[in-house]
């Protein structure tokens, strides 16, 4: 079966400009997280939807944003980039919303530069 | 505040050794915890999911336990082979109670290196 899906798979931006990534989960699944994996961080939450509908979100600043379609496909954009903002983000799909086993499968990432 | 160690933080080993991999975190209210292999470049493959009820799961040379109280899990690896190669992360979760969903927090991973 096909996997998640995230393009681009890589990515030059400059300071100041804005960006938007794409996640297509697996077919049937309705929740897609996000994740921003940096050397000094790791990896940390960015936000999940569901249903089109976001159910939670991290520590990140206004800038960053998402929104989910009704095919479950997801974007997320980052406005006025940062050099800090060079990342690899990657995205998460599973089936269930909570209250199940929950097995996340993972994109392999855009990667995010920077300049 | 809700955080995950992995120690150590690289390693490495001759092959056909048989290795631990550390992980612990600060709050022991996890829902799930999750142990990842991460190849350079690429994304994140699930290898084992434990659920809080539960102790230890196991797949083919690989173990990982769970010790909530503790707050630990380890995961061993029997057998070391180059191909086993990569960074390994430890991932917990935990119910929100606004909007109900589930979050993973991650350690910062071990980054293994078998030698032939």
């Amino acid at each position: 079966k096909a996997g998640v899906t995230q393009t681009p798979r890589y990515l030059i931006k400059t300071r100041g400009q804005q960006v938007t990534l794409s996640c297509s989960p697996i077919s049937g699944h309705r929740s897609v997280s996000w994740y921003q994996q940096t050397p000094g961080q790791g990896l940390q939450f960015l936000f999940e939807y569901f249903s089109e509908t976001q159910r939670n979100k991290g520590n990140f600043p206004g800038r960053f944003s998402g929104r989910q379609f009704s095919n479950s496909r997801s974007e997320m954009n980052v406005s006025t980039l940062e050099l800090g903002d060079s990342a690899l983000y990657l995205c998460a799909s599973s089936r269930f919303r909570t209250g199940r086993l929950q097995d996340y499968t993972f994109g392999s990432g855009t990667r995010l530069t920077v300049v | 505040k809700q955080e995950v160690t992995q120690i150590p933080a690289a390693l490495s080993v001759p092959e056909g050794e048989n290795l631990v991999l550390n992980c612990s975190f600060t709050d022991s209210a996890i829902y799930n915890l999750q142990w990842f292999r991460q190849d350079p470049g690429k994304g994140l493959t699930s290898l084992l999911l434990i659920q809080s009820s539960q102790r230890e799961q196991t797949s083919g040379r690989l173990n990982a336990s769970l010790d909530k109280s503790s707050g630990r899990s380890t995961l061993y690896i029997a057998a070391s082979q180059p191909g086993d190669s990569a960074t390994y992360l430890c991932a917990v979760s935990y119910l929100q109670t606004q909007g109900g969903s589930e979050k993973l927090v991650f350690g910062k991973g071990t980054k293994l290196t078998v030698n032939p």
